[in-house]
């Protein structure tokens, strides 16, 4: 219950295309959504996060989309671009659990120019 | 120049022996949070503190320790009971408070390889 799902593993997309990573997590309580960037040899970097009374989070080219009942969220990067190429972690975190993030296994995003 | 620091940047050690990964921070941040990343795990919650003095389990605490005596310092020991300590490590720093959960920022990653 405590697990977040994630989807794909790894994902080829050619610049200008839409890259969309999905999550899938069973906890209710989970209220808060970040998304991570990672570059190889490198810590991971918020990129962007929502909490559950929106639907959709756009900054920039990146964009959450959050579906409530179905318990799914999921990250699209528009007009992706190479340096785009890195690992995406999403996470799910609850009010009660002291900031503790419960991270999915990543999407290793390739950008072919 | 705020931020998270952490060293070094790779550690080699012989089985057996215990090692200590640093971490540092100036964020003036009250929480903090080591992490074990390995190639297709995403990354696993090892300890975390929330104020000095003080720290608990997360989910893969065994085989390592911690301590917490000042704030913005969070050392992480890898003892020689951890069965596979070969992995990337990660720390991480927050503010904390009712409203949490809140942005965790992150260091630049120890890699440690134990022969």
């Amino acid at each position: 219950q405590q697990q977040v799902k994630q989807s794909p593993q790894s994902l080829i997309v050619q610049k200008g295309g839409i890259s969309i990573i999905n999550c899938a997590y069973e906890n209710t309580a989970f209220d808060y959504f970040p998304w991570y960037q990672q570059f190889p040899g490198k810590g991971p970097a918020l990129l962007i996060a929502i909490r559950p009374d929106v639907s959709e989070k756009k900054e920039g080219r990146f964009t959450i989309s959050f579906n409530k009942s179905a318990k799914q969220f999921s990250l699209h990067i528009m007009d992706s671009q190479p340096g785009d190429s890195a690992t995406y972690f999403c996470a799910a975190s609850t009010k009660g659990s002291q900031g503790n993030l419960i991270f999915g296994k990543g999407t290793k995003l390739s950008v072919k120019p | 120049d705020g931020g998270i620091t952490q060293s070094p940047k790779y550690l080699f050690r012989k089985e057996g022996q215990n090692v200590t990964l640093s971490c540092e921070q100036n964020l003036n941040h009250d929480a903090m949070y080591w992490y074990r990343q390995d190639p297709g795990q995403g990354l696993r919650l090892i300890y975390y503190s929330q104020i000095v003095n003080d720290f608990q389990k997360g989910d893969i605490a065994e085989g390592y320790s911690v301590s917490r005596e000042k704030k913005e310092s969070f050392p992480l020991t890898v003892t020689s009971a951890q069965k596979n300590p070969t992995a990337f490590y990660l720390c991480a720093s927050s503010t904390s408070g009712v409203a949490a959960p809140y942005e965790q920022y992150f260091g630049p990653g120890t890699r440690l390889t134990v022969t």
